[in-house]
């Protein structure tokens, strides 16, 4: 069965420090993996995804994430914070098979200080 | 934006009544989904639809029905509302099922207090 681990439900950063954001995931075949981000009072909208095409993924806003097979993770980074990113981000699986559902992780509200 | 509506956006109701929501798309995508947003918990699967009159249980489908009579319309009901069902319910779309095309689009929620 697919799952997704987020370390960490909170994590906070200075503006313009990095963002590192974790995940790692289990899957019997290989993933398609995401990443979404929830802005308050907001439903949920995709960020990047990884479909076997690149390992190293560019999404929007600055943020990528890099598929790491032997390490099974699929971690989000941002070079430099903004005010802006403060959100809850969810990371997800799902083995592209049938009529398989994508799971969700816990999320991670991350936190900008300024 | 995917055009996609949830209705009611906010709603009160005591134990024991039952609950109607309702999502509403503009895309004509096939798949639809329901799922309860809860604090440590993330995002759970009620219930998903491949279809008109096509659906099938999530991991957290008891206590809800759905119905989708239309491409557009998919409707959650709880029979009997309990406070175990306070949370937060969004709906979400998605033209293919899984794979590298998979995508899912999501409604601004619904949020639920059972008192």
């Amino acid at each position: 069965a697919q799952s997704v681990t987020q370390l960490g439900s909170h994590v906070s950063v200075s503006e313009g420090a990095l963002v590192l954001l974790r995940c790692n995931y289990s899957s019997s075949v290989p993933p398609y993996l995401f990443w979404y981000v929830q802005y308050p009072n907001q439903g949920l909208q995709l960020l990047l995804k990884y479909t076997s095409a690149a390992t190293l993924v560019k999404g929007i806003n600055g943020f990528e994430a890099e598929f790491k097979k032997s390490e099974t993770s699929f971690h989000l980074t941002k070079p430099s914070a903004h005010m802006s990113d403060a959100a809850e981000y969810f990371c997800a699986v799902s083995e592209g098979r049938g009529y398989q559902k994508v799971t969700f992780g816990i999320g991670t509200k991350l936190q900008v200080i300024p | 934006d995917a055009g996609i509506t949830q209705s009611p956006r906010h709603k009160v109701t005591e134990t024991g009544t039952p609950v109607t929501l309702r999502c509403h798309q503009t895309e004509n995508h096939r798949y639809m989904y329901w799922y309860r947003q809860d604090p440590g918990h993330g995002l759970r699967l009620i219930h998903y639809s491949y279809g008109v009159k096509d659906t099938d249980k999530g991991e957290v489908s008891d206590g809800y029905s759905v119905s989708r009579s239309k491409t557009e319309d998919f409707l959650l009901t709880l029979e009997s509302a309990t406070s175990s069902q306070t949370s937060v319910y969004f709906c979400a779309i998605s033209e293919s099922s899984g794979g590298p095309h998979h995508t899912q689009y999501f409604g601004p929620g619904t949020r639920l207090t059972v008192l």
